[in-house]
Parts: C-alpha cells; sequence; structure tokens
C-alpha cells in the first residue's frame, strides 16, 4: 500500500514562533487528511483535503495540498502552548505518517 | 458529533489469556472501522480494516489468528487479542466515519484507546 512520509519527526520552538511539519507520498492521494494527538490521547480529526493545490485555514493552522496531491503542509503560525502535540497525516488509505511531536517552550 | 467509545480504556492480562476490546459507535451506524496499534512515541500502525458482516481485512504482517475481529453489527466492532504474550502490550484504538461519508468534513473519529499491559 501507499506510504506517506512525514517530516520532522520532532519540533521544539519557542512559543510565538513559526511551525511547519511536511508529508510526503510516493504515490498520488484522493485525499489527505490531518489530525492532532495530545500526549495520553486520542488522534483528533483537523481537516481533510481533496484538491490539487487546495490550501485551507482554521485561525492559526494553514493546511496546503500540493499541485500533483503528492504531498502537504501544516502550517501554524505563532504557536501557543496550547499546540503542543502530535500532528499526524494520513492517506487517503488511512495508514499514518510517522507524525511531528511538537513541544513548545512558554 | 461522531461518538466512538471503546472499552475498556486500560487492561492488564496475564501472559497466555484472551483479551477482548469492544469499539462502538454511539450515535451513528458505522459501516467500517479501522483498528491501530500504538508504541509509546510511535505513530499509529494500522492492523486491519474492519467491515460490517465479513471478514476484517488485515494489514501485512498482522496474524489473523491472534488478533481476532468481529464486526457483528452497524455499531460495534471488537478485537481480540488472544494468547496475549508481553511483546502485545500497546496502545490499541479504533476509528469509524459515518457511512457514505468518509472522512469528508468531519474526519474519522477515535476511539479513547486501551491501553493493554500483559504481564
Amino acid at each position: 500500500g501507499q506510504q506517506v512520509m512525514q517530516i520532522p519527526q520532532y519540533q521544539h520552538v519557542q512559543e510565538g514562533e513559526d511551525f511547519t511539519t511536511y508529508c510526503n507520498s510516493s504515490t498520488t492521494l484522493s485525499n489527505i487528511q490531518w489530525y492532532k494527538q495530545r500526549p495520553g490521547g486520542h488522534p483528533v480529526f483537523l481537516i481533510q483535503l481533496v484538491k490539487s493545490g487546495e490550501v485551507k485555514k482554521q485561525k492559526r493552522l494553514t493546511f496546503q495540498f500540493g499541485e500533483a496531491k503528492k504531498n502537504s503542509s501544516l502550517h501554524i503560525t505563532a504557536t501557543q502552548t496550547t499546540d503542543v502535540g502530535t500532528y499526524f497525516c494520513v492517506g487517503n488509505d488511512m495508514r499514518f505518517g510517522a507524525g511531528t511531536r511538537l513541544t513548545v517552550k512558554p | 458529533g461522531a461518538v466512538v467509545s471503546q472499552h475498556p480504556s486500560w487492561v492488564i492480562c496475564k501472559s497466555g489469556t484472551s483479551v477482548k476490546i469492544e469499539c462502538r459507535s454511539l450515535d451513528f451506524q458505522a459501516t467500517t472501522m479501522f483498528w491501530y496499534r500504538q508504541f509509546p512515541k510511535q505513530s499509529l500502525m494500522l492492523m486491519a480494516t474492519s467491515n460490517e458482516g465479513s471478514k476484517a481485512t488485515y494489514e501485512q504482517g498482522v496474524e489473523k489468528d491472534k488478533f481476532l475481529i468481529n464486526h457483528a453489527s452497524l455499531t460495534l466492532s471488537t478485537l481480540t487479542v488472544t494468547s496475549a504474550h508481553p511483546e502485545d502490550s500497546s496502545f490499541y484504538i479504533c476509528s469509524a466515519s459515518r457511512p457514505g461519508q468518509g472522512a469528508s468534513n468531519y474526519g474519522y473519529t477515535f476511539g479513547s484507546g486501551t491501553r493493554l499491559t500483559v504481564v
């Protein structure tokens, strides 16, 4: 099956700094989803991207889907301590990327 | 919104015994549910796709005789870890979505997970 690669594995930022995580697939995706998992919790759905070149925003979060529908990114502007957690991208076959663990220093 | 209930939230069992984990969709009917396991500080690994009324589809490398999945109704899927061993200790988590909707705008809803410890 397809495999979605995600980088970086870890990211530690100062509160107020920006954060970006990237996902790449070897095959074209019909859609990609993003989830956030807080420490000790379960994944929570953030968004689904379907269209080539799609960009969606949720407050400080910006999600992009590449033109070739093989890559995607999640960008957080001005991180807050509440952003702490692991962010996962998920391909249309419901297989998770490795995740990016975000820690934010107050 | 869609709610998925998973039970138990944690369980400790002796090596060689079997453990059943339940995943229920509380306010919707789920024709498909997914089962994952997650080791500490690692990603979720898809174990199997559970389809109501039919046999589950297992991922490569997952032993179907060890991880028995039953999806007998539209609101319940169960995962039974048979003859559990310490290496089966992990966080098991299920997810589901409303039929005909896929992820759409609501995504897949995850249960709260079951932490299994085999001693």
